[in-house]
């Protein structure tokens, strides 16, 4: 079972520079965000989306851009990458946006901007 | 916003030791409460959860139970294995702008040692 697939796994890029990360579902989820991991910060919610063609800004939005227009895929785009989002990133998919549900994670992407 | 303050660590014990680490919340109404797991190198993935006061949740021998009065929800097992040497992130769901969302932790590291 596949579940929630990213790539990369691993980027450095430099300053500036663009780039977009992966992440698919095959879960048939409605629900998928986006967290960033920082060493003694938790995660912290960058964007989320409800459903096909339903995206929000989370707790940290800034530098980021999202798209939702299939249910299977919700790609984060960094639009001019800064040292300042050299992060551990994580796609999390839960079957709706309830209370009670478990989410899916992802093995994450390592990304250094240098 | 609701939030969660979990001990730090990191923890460090001997096999068979007992384990607690804390977890304490602060939420208007009654959010859902989860325990996650991250093992090196991997993603979260859910541990135990309860949805109610009074609710203890469950799961690998790990134990939690909703306590209202306090607004805590401590992670206990009875004896720890190498096994259990992960990153634990306590969690509840916050509900902002319409949908549920999942508030984390920073997470507390565990080391076993044989």
């Amino acid at each position: 079972n596949a579940g929630v697939t990213q790539t990369p796994k691993f980027q450095v890029l430099k300053t500036g520079q663009s780039m977009t990360l992966q992440c698919a579902q095959d879960m048939n989820h409605e629900y998928m965000s986006w967290y960033r991991q920082d060493p003694g910060m938790g995660l912290r919610l960058i964007h989320y989306s409800v459903g096909a063609g339903i995206t929000d800004q989370g707790e940290v939005p800034n530098g980021y851009n999202v798209s939702r227009s299939t249910t299977e895929d919700f790609p984060l785009r960094l639009l001019s990458a800064a040292p300042s989002q050299t992060s551990v990133y994580f796609c999390a998919s839960s079957p709706r946006a309830g209370r009670n549900t478990e989410a899916f994670f992802g093995q994450g992407t390592r990304l250094t901007v240098v | 916003g609701n939030s969660v303050t979990q001990m730090e660590g990191p923890v460090t014990l001997s096999e068979e030791a007992f384990l607690t680490i804390n977890c304490t919340y602060t939420a208007t109404g009654y959010p859902s409460l989860f325990w996650y797991v991250q093992y090196p190198g991997e993603g979260l993935q859910l541990l135990l959860k309860a949805t109610k006061a009074d609710d203890k949740g469950s799961n690998k021998g790990f134990e939690a139970t909703y306590r209202k009065e306090t607004t805590s929800f401590h992670l206990e097992k009875g004896s720890v294995q190498v096994s259990d040497s992960a990153v634990y992130f306590c969690a509840l769901s916050d509900r902002k702008g319409g949908s549920e969302k999942l508030v984390f932790g920073k997470g507390t590291k565990l080391t076993v040692n044989p």
